[in-house]
């Protein structure tokens, strides 16, 4: 089975800057590659698929990238409205594997 | 305006079974794969099976094969997960969730509660 590796499990950081959650896949995914954000008490929401495209609504200030097995989401200007988890999603092959998601909170 | 709504979820006791049942409503629920994903209180995502638009394809994680199937209705735009032998492990809010055209989830519902306790 493929597992997915989250980091950092938490980090916190001031309103503008820039933030970035790295997940590795223990074998290549190509670009299955998702990323969800959750708010707290809230439903998860798709932000990012195929690695690097952006769902409709979804502001520019989040991007995706990667490719096989090393992938990045960044938050090019932290907003206090995106205060959540992160978590990203292999679908490349069953078992959709989850990574054990990334808490982001403002300083 | 799509929606996709859980039911079915409770308290329940070891070794004891639930079923579970996700209506879907807004879109063509025959041409999509479905899937249910679970947390447990204060937890992150864990995927627990999935079924294709036509049920040809089922998986299910490790955790629950055995345990749980997952069925669904399209005449009935229903999803289904038949929960058995439960265990406190099990204990978790239950989402229903929508595939895009690939098996990543577009759409999820608000999730309901089971929770396994004598």
């Amino acid at each position: 089975d493929i597992q997915m590796t989250q980091s950092p499990s938490s980090l916190s950081a001031s309103v503008g800057d820039r933030v970035t959650i790295t997940c590795r896949a223990s074998q290549g995914i190509r670009n299955y590659l998702v990323w969800y954000q959750q708010k707290p008490g809230k439903v998860p929401k798709l932000l990012i698929y195929a690695a690097s495209t952006l769902q409709s609504g979804v502001p520019s200030r989040f991007s995706g990238s990667g490719s096989g097995t090393d992938f990045t989401l960044t938050i090019s200007s932290l907003q206090p409205e995106d205060v959540a988890t992160y978590y990203c999603q292999n679908y490349n092959s069953a078992p959709l594997t989850f990574g054990q998601g990334t808490k982001v909170d403002i300083k | 305006e799509v929606h996709l709504v859980e039911s079915g979820g409770g308290l329940v006791q070891p070794g004891r079974s639930l079923r579970l049942s996700c209506a879907a409503s807004g879109f063509t629920f025959e041409d999509y794969a479905m899937h249910w994903v679970r947390q447990a209180p204060g937890k992150g995502l864990e995927w627990v099976s999935s079924i294709s638009w036509n049920s040809v394809s089922i998986a299910y994680a490790d955790s629950v094969k055995g345990r749980f199937t997952i069925s669904r209705d399209n005449a009935k735009n229903s999803l289904y997960l038949q929960m058995n032998s439960l265990r406190a492990e099990d204990t978790a809010l239950y989402y229903c969730a929508k595939s895009s055209g690939y098996w990543y989830l577009d759409l999820w519902g608000r999730g309901t509660l089971v929770t396994v306790s004598s």
